[in-house]
């Protein structure tokens, strides 16, 4: 049973344009939501985490938006780049649960020049 | 060197094979996982060691094998695959016990292919 669903699986986005991935869990008790950005040959690296005491979380052009009650995630990329372009993976865990995190299939994000 | 180390980078084995793939990190962490990435699906955890003892093993397969001699090394150990064990193996590192969620650091990982 696949505990995060993560979509698209992947997305066409022009250079100055907004990416939006969208994530959905099952696990309630889950309290931390980090995604991860992975380009070609390397392995996936922290990109930005929230937690469900907020509902948005935002560094510089990317942004958390978190929805509680309907058990919804998503990734915001404003002004797209094409270094932007990479496959991101949303994720789940639960405090204390020694790094046992829970991942999307994962979206490719390819951003035309 | 800093970070997740990975070597080999590829590896392509026959299924009587036996072979190793090792994992270093030079970021002080105590605790270590192996986790196997195949393309469209999400990221597996196969194993958790935490100050050198596993503590989960994700229902993985006996033909796969870990090894943890200290916090900074990671091994796992391979024979008599099968051709749907190919994958991307990742090791990641983080440091554990504090309050709040660990941020994982991944290594680039090993391509493997069986053939």
């Amino acid at each position: 049973q696949q505990q995060v669903k993560q979509s698209p699986q992947s997305l066409i986005v022009q250079k100055g344009g907004i990416s939006i991935i969208n994530c959905a869990y099952e696990n309630t008790a889950f309290d931390y939501f980090p995604w991860y950005q992975q380009f070609p040959g390397k392995g996936p690296a922290l990109l930005i985490a929230i937690r469900p005491d907020v509902s948005e979380k935002k560094e510089g052009r990317f942004t958390i938006s978190f929805n509680k009650s309907a058990k919804q995630f998503s990734l915001h990329i404003m002004d797209s780049q094409p270094g932007d372009s990479a496959t991101y993976f949303c994720a789940a865990s639960l405090t204390g649960s020694w790094g046992k995190l829970q991942f999307g299939a994962g979206t490719q994000v390819v951003v035309t020049p | 060197e800093t970070g997740v180390t990975q070597t080999p980078r590829h590896l392509v084995m026959g299924m009587t094979n036996k072979k190793s793939l090792k994992c270093e990190q030079h970021l002080g962490h105590n605790a270590m996982y192996w986790y196997k990435q195949s393309a469209k699906k999400p990221l597996e955890l196969m194993f958790v060691y935490n100050f050198k003892e596993q503590t989960e093993n994700n229902s993985v397969p006996s033909r796969f094998s870990p090894e943890c001699p200290n916090s900074s090394h990671l091994f796992l150990h391979l024979h008599t695959l099968q051709p749907e064990d190919s994958a991307l193996y990742l090791c990641a590192s983080s440091q554990t016990g504090s309050a709040t969620n660990e941020k994982l650091f991944f290594g680039s990982g090993t391509q493997l292919s069986v053939l």
